[in-house]
């Protein structure tokens, strides 16, 4: 089945140690994003890819980054992970068309935790 | 700051009642979109509708739209115990493939 795939599913990091997540999609699809959920919170957009067009939020921390390699792959590096980054990190999908009816495709999540 | 706001936070109903959530927004849209997440897992998306609808249906969802009043309502008909979950709004105010998502409502269903 085409599916948004995330792995770990659960990582746990130390405190200002990097770490990366990663999401890989099998819907061909034109456009990547990833947000950040805390607890019984709205997601947060982080920053999202249409292709290969990075497109950053304002208030996303410099502490974020994230690469596309290829279209099927999109990595979430947090270069010095603090207590206050530990949420649910989710990754997703949409076609990229302006037909007005985009809808965004979701993989299950990584929950990082900061010890 | 975000787009949507959900009202109510939190609600809890027996089995085969209708629950209903409501969803405010600031900006014109492009169009709005309910998602769903069960505890712990991504988003699934449930309908969307356009700026230019009133009412949608799908299945046991029924939403509605007032652009006047930047309000959406979610109803979801006969409950079962599988529609625990959190239901977010969703706001695409251009055609931009931005989604800006409100604060959720957590809806339980007791058998």
């Amino acid at each position: 089945d085409a599916m948004v795939i995330q792995n770990p599913r659960y990582q746990v990091t130390q405190f200002g140690k990097p770490v990366t997540l990663s999401c890989s999609q099998t819907l061909n699809h034109n456009v990547m994003y990833w947000y950040q959920q805390k607890s019984s919170q709205a997601p947060k957009l982080l920053f999202h890819y249409y292709d290969k067009d990075f497109n950053n939020e304002a208030d996303t921390p410099d502490n974020f980054q994230s690469r596309r390699p290829n279209t099927s792959f999109c990595f979430l590096d947090i270069r010095s992970p603090g207590l206050g980054d530990a949420a649910m990190y989710l990754c997703a999908t949409s076609r990229g068309e302006t037909s007005g009816t985009e809808t965004q495709y979701f993989g299950p999540g990584t929950r990082l935790l900061v010890l | 700051s975000q787009q949507g706001e959900e009202d109510p936070q939190a609600l809890s109903i027996q089995e085969g009642e209708n629950a209903t959530m409501n969803c405010s927004y600031k900006t014109s849209i492009n169009n709005l979109q309910w998602y769903r997440q069960n505890s712990g897992r991504g988003l699934v998306h449930l309908i969307l509708i356009r700026s230019n609808e009133r009412e949608k249906h799908s299945g046991r969802l029924r939403v509605t739209l007032d652009t006047s009043k930047k309000s959406s309502s979610l109803l979801i008909t006969a409950s079962r115990a599988a529609d625990t979950a959190s239901y977010f709004c969703a706001t695409d105010k251009a055609a931009g493939n931005k989604l800006t998502f409100g604060g959720g409502t957590r809806v339980l269903v007791k058998p």
